[in-house]
């Protein structure tokens, strides 16, 4: 099973800033990634697949990179409504698995 | 409009049985494939099952595997989860998901997700 670490466990920014989030697997996955936002109450929403492409309506301050093990999310100037929990996930091959979460908070 | 509407939740005992419903709308349902995702209190995700079109295959993750069949009804556009064996760590807000193309790609859509709850 691919492990997905995220960092750092929790993100304080100040609204305007970027903010950046990494994503570690413990083997390749290529650029088989996704990005997801979850705010309380409500389900995930997909950001980012394939690693860097955008999901419908996203928009383009949130950017992903990265291939291989090596990934990352940047949200290039924080909006009142990006405060959430952001997981990265992998789809390489079976089990699925999610990394932690970041909790990006004011 | 794609929606997902996961049916089923509840407050069940150790040991008993879970059904799940995800009605689905707004997209012809027997070309995707599906999955179940869920999520402790407070926790993060975790993916639970997966079954693809014509429900040739399957996956189950270990942590549900023996206890677990996913299922599909493509005339009733309904993706099912039945789970045996409830442990109090079953307990979890229960996610369908719609797998955005072919078997292996992101999540494009969610439910809203079902509270289940396994206590004596």
């Amino acid at each position: 099973e691919i492990v997905m670490t995220q960092s750092p466990g929790t993100l304080s920014v100040s609204p305007g800033e970027r903010a950046t989030l990494s994503c570690r697997a413990s083997q390749s996955v290529r650029n088989n990634i996704a990005w997801y936002q979850q705010k309380p109450g409500q389900a995930p929403r997909p950001l980012i697949y394939g690693a860097s492409t955008r999901a419908t309506d996203i928009p383009a301050r949130f950017s992903g990179s990265g291939s291989g093990t090596e990934f990352t999310l940047t949200i290039s100037s924080l909006q009142s409504e990006d405060f959430a929990v952001y997981y990265c996930q992998h789809y390489n091959n079976w089990p699925l698995t999610f990394g932690g979460g970041t909790k990006v908070e004011i | 409009e794609v929606q997902l509407v996961e049916s089923g939740g509840g407050l069940l005992q150790p040991g008993g049985s879970l059904g799940l419903s995800c009605a689905t709308s707004g997209f012809t349902f027997s070309r995707y494939s599906m999955n179940w995702v869920r999520q402790a209190p407070g926790k993060g995700l975790e993916w639970v099952s997966y079954i693809s079109t014509s429900s040739t295959t399957i996956y189950y993750a270990d942590s549900v595997k023996g206890r677990c069949t996913i299922s599909r009804d493509d005339a009733k556009n309904l993706l099912y989860l039945q789970l045996n064996s409830l442990r109090d760590e079953d307990t979890a807000v229960y996610y369908c998901a719609r797998v955005f193309y072919g078997s292996a790609s992101h999540f494009d859509y969610w439910g809203q997700g079902a509270l289940v709850i396994v206590s004596a």
